[in-house]
């Protein structure tokens, strides 16, 4: 069955320090994966894709990295501002399927 | 601006009743999917259709119906309303048929429907 696993379900950190975002899969065949951020109330936004050969995609003070042999893929934010506090969701591709993940809540705090 | 429009931007109304709600793709874009994201959950597709034809579709009640018309734009229309068709209801575009592999989905700014 294809699966798309996020975790942490949320997450809170102090403003100025970094995090990781963890997403896991079971889809076949492979396409592509994304992450996807979306403000609350808002339609989600693409920050980067990963396709099967590539390891690792930077898009600012994010970084995405790949792991297609484990499939695992995680979303790595530096600095982070008050502005990253969002959800985050992970999206692949299997063929001709979409499968989303069920997202990751970060609250970034003063 | 993701240039994929949606309205209303919010609607209320009551158990029972009937609406639609009209998605406008970015222009060029021929394929216009809709997805449902209830309070605090995932977005759950709902239906996906290309140039005027259904291509694929999710978990999208039969209450619920939806088409796409000639000049592209997308309505999905709603009937017998429960209070648990209360959500936030997307439409995102794709220039790409079912082979989207490299495309992006680009998302409305939703319709939250609140039933009554």
């Amino acid at each position: 069955k294809n699966q798309v696993e996020q975790s942490p379900q949320s997450l809170i950190i102090l403003e100025g320090k970094n995090c990781t975002l963890q997403c896991n899969y079971t889809v076949s065949p492979f396409s592509n994966l994304r992450w996807y951020k979306q403000d609350t109330g808002r339609g989600p936004v693409s920050l980067t894709i990963m396709t099967f050969s590539e390891n690792t995609k930077s898009n600012g003070r994010y970084t995405a990295t790949l792991d297609a042999d484990t499939k695992q893929s995680s979303l790595h934010i530096t600095a982070s501002q008050l502005s990253d506090s969002a959800s985050y969701i992970c999206v692949v591709s299997a063929g001709d399927k979409v499968i989303f993940g069920p997202g990751t809540s970060l609250s970034v705090i003063p | 601006d993701s240039g994929v429009t949606q309205t209303p931007k919010h609607l209320i109304t009551a158990t029972g009743q009937r609406v639609t709600l009209r998605c406008s793709p970015r222009s060029g874009d021929l394929s216009v999917y809709w997805y449902q994201q209830s309070l605090d959950q995932g977005l759950q597709f709902l239906i996906q259709y290309y140039n005027g034809e259904e291509r694929a579709k999710g978990n999208i009640l039969e209450r619920f119906s939806a088409q796409q018309f000639p000049d592209l734009h997308s309505e999905l229309n709603l009937s017998s309303l429960e209070l648990g068709d209360s959500a936030l209801y997307f439409c995102a575009s794709s220039g790409r048929l079912v082979t989207w592999s490299t495309g992006e989905l680009f998302f409305g700014e939703g319709s939250r429907l609140t039933v009554l």
